[in-house]
């Protein structure tokens, strides 16, 4: 089957702690995404990336942390630096960035800090 | 820069009733637009996108949408509603340019029975 995965789809960490989100896709895309989802606010993006070994920040990058050593393969870190990071966090990738590019997703990770 | 709000934050139709979902947009390119529906606690699923060629824009599940570039607008539309309908969903926009999708803030579907 080909898609995206996202693991674990429950999360709970303690404040303080860095914790990471996985994501891996099998569609052979270069282009991979983190989105975060907070009720009302649709979508914000965290970091992309548009090939191996490169990426870039997004709206909202401050207190987390991406690597990308593997096509498929797109990590993120919450680090404790993130003021707010409970919500329900999302991966996806495409093609290519830009025009006619849609983005598939995966099924999402939802994070909890107690 | 690009951006695209929709208009509306909750709608509710009755079932077998149709259903309007509306986006406006701004682009300085010609744009690439999507419609994506997210049911509670799952991921994105692409409804239907609208690339430069004809402008009424057929996509799963009987929805649809019509790209009017002189009102600036991508509204979703489905001639009767289904209970499975019930969802939330997202207007995207994209430009010629090598930069990620834009997201609208999302329009909460309610199917009443």
């Amino acid at each position: 089957d080909g898609g995206i995965t996202q693991s674990p789809k429950y999360l709970f960490r303690k404040e303080g702690q860095n914790v990471t989100l996985s994501c891996e896709q099998n569609l052979n895309h270069d282009a991979m995404y983190w989105y975060r989802q907070d009720p009302g606010q649709g979508l914000r993006l965290i970091y992309y990336s548009q090939i191996v070994n490169d990426f870039q920040k997004g709206d909202i990058a401050e207190g987390y942390s991406v690597s990308r050593e593997k096509k498929e393969s797109f990590p993120l870190t919450v680090t404790s630096a993130q003021k707010n990071p409970t919500a329900f966090y999302l991966c996806a990738s495409s093609m290519g960035t830009g025009a006619y590019n849609e983005q598939f997703f995966g099924p999402g990770t939802r994070l909890t800090v107690l | 820069a690009q951006s695209v709000t929709q208009l509306d934050s909750h709608v509710s139709v009755s079932e077998g009733t149709p259903v309007l979902l509306r986006c406006n947009y701004s682009s300085s390119y010609s744009p690439s637009l999507f419609w994506y529906v997210q049911h509670p606690n799952k991921g994105l699923q692409l409804l239907l996108k609208y690339t430069s060629a004809a402008t009424l824009v057929k996509g799963i599940n009987g929805f649809e949408a019509e790209f009017k570039k002189s009102e600036t607008s991508f509204h979703l539309t489905k001639p009767s509603a289904h209970m499975s309908d019930a969802a939330e969903y997202f207007c995207v926009v994209s430009d010629s340019r090598n930069t990620p999708l834009v997201f609208g803030k999302g329009t909460r579907l309610s199917v009443i029975a």
